[in-house]
């Protein structure tokens, strides 16, 4: 049972580079997130997804951009990487929409490092 | 707006002693409470969670009662062992309305249980 898959788990860029982060869920979930942790600042919601085809800003979503692409798949890009977005990222996914009782499943996050 | 505070680490114990860490939350109504914790290397997976005043939510010898009169949600075990060597997360989830979707974290406290 896969759960949330993230790809890549590593990647180095060069400041200007863009990228996407790939995420894809199994779980028939609707909403999706994406996050940032930081050392000492807990994790921070970039985007998120409430169902398929809606996409909202999170705490810091500057420098970002995210796709719904179905049910299943969230990407976010870095349309042009700063050294401030070293950071690891991760996806998540939960069921139902809106339902504050509903827990979230991580995915296992990409380490980017942007020189 | 809402906030979690938990107590700094590191925390380094002893195999077998018994553990707390604290979580403070400030938020408006009965938000939902979660302890989330992350091994090495992998992405965050949900220990225990709460959706309403005195409900205690436990898992794996932890355990953590939402106290609404202190705003408080503190984890404990009784024993703890080298295997409970992780970061932990306290989390809260608002009632539903705007924002419900958004976890917010608490910095997290890194646990080493040394034999």
């Amino acid at each position: 049972n896969a759960g949330v898959t993230q790809t890549p788990k590593f990647q180095v860029l060069k400041t200007g580079q863009s990228m996407t982060l790939q995420c894809a869920q199994d779980m028939n979930h609707n909403s999706m997130y994406w996050y940032r942790q930081d050392p000492g600042m807990g994790l921070r919601l970039i985007y998120y997804s409430a169902s398929e085809g809606t996409t909202d800003k999170g705490e810091v979503p500057n420098g970002y951009n995210v796709s719904r692409l179905n049910k299943r798949e969230f990407s976010l890009r870095l349309e042009s990487a700063a050294p401030s977005q070293t950071s690891v990222y991760f996806c998540a996914s939960s069921g139902d929409s809106g339902n504050s009782n509903q827990p979230q499943h991580f995915g296992d996050g990409t380490r980017l490092s942007i020189l | 707006g809402n906030s979690v505070t938990q107590m700094e680490g590191p925390v380094t114990l002893s195999e077998e002693a018994f553990l707390t860490i604290n979580c403070t939350y400030t938020a408006t109504g009965y938000p939902s409470l979660f302890w989330y914790v992350q091994y090495p290397g992998e992405g965050l997976q949900l220990l225990l969670k709460a959706t309403k005043a005195d409900d205690k939510g436990s898992n794996k010898g932890f355990e953590a009662t939402y106290r609404k009169e202190t705003t408080s949600f503190h984890l404990e075990k009784g024993s703890v062992q080298v295997s409970d060597s992780a970061v932990y997360f306290c989390a809260l989830s608002p009632i539903s309305g705007a924002g419900s979707y958004q976890l917010t974290f608490g910095k997290g406290t890194k646990l080493s249980v040394i034999p």
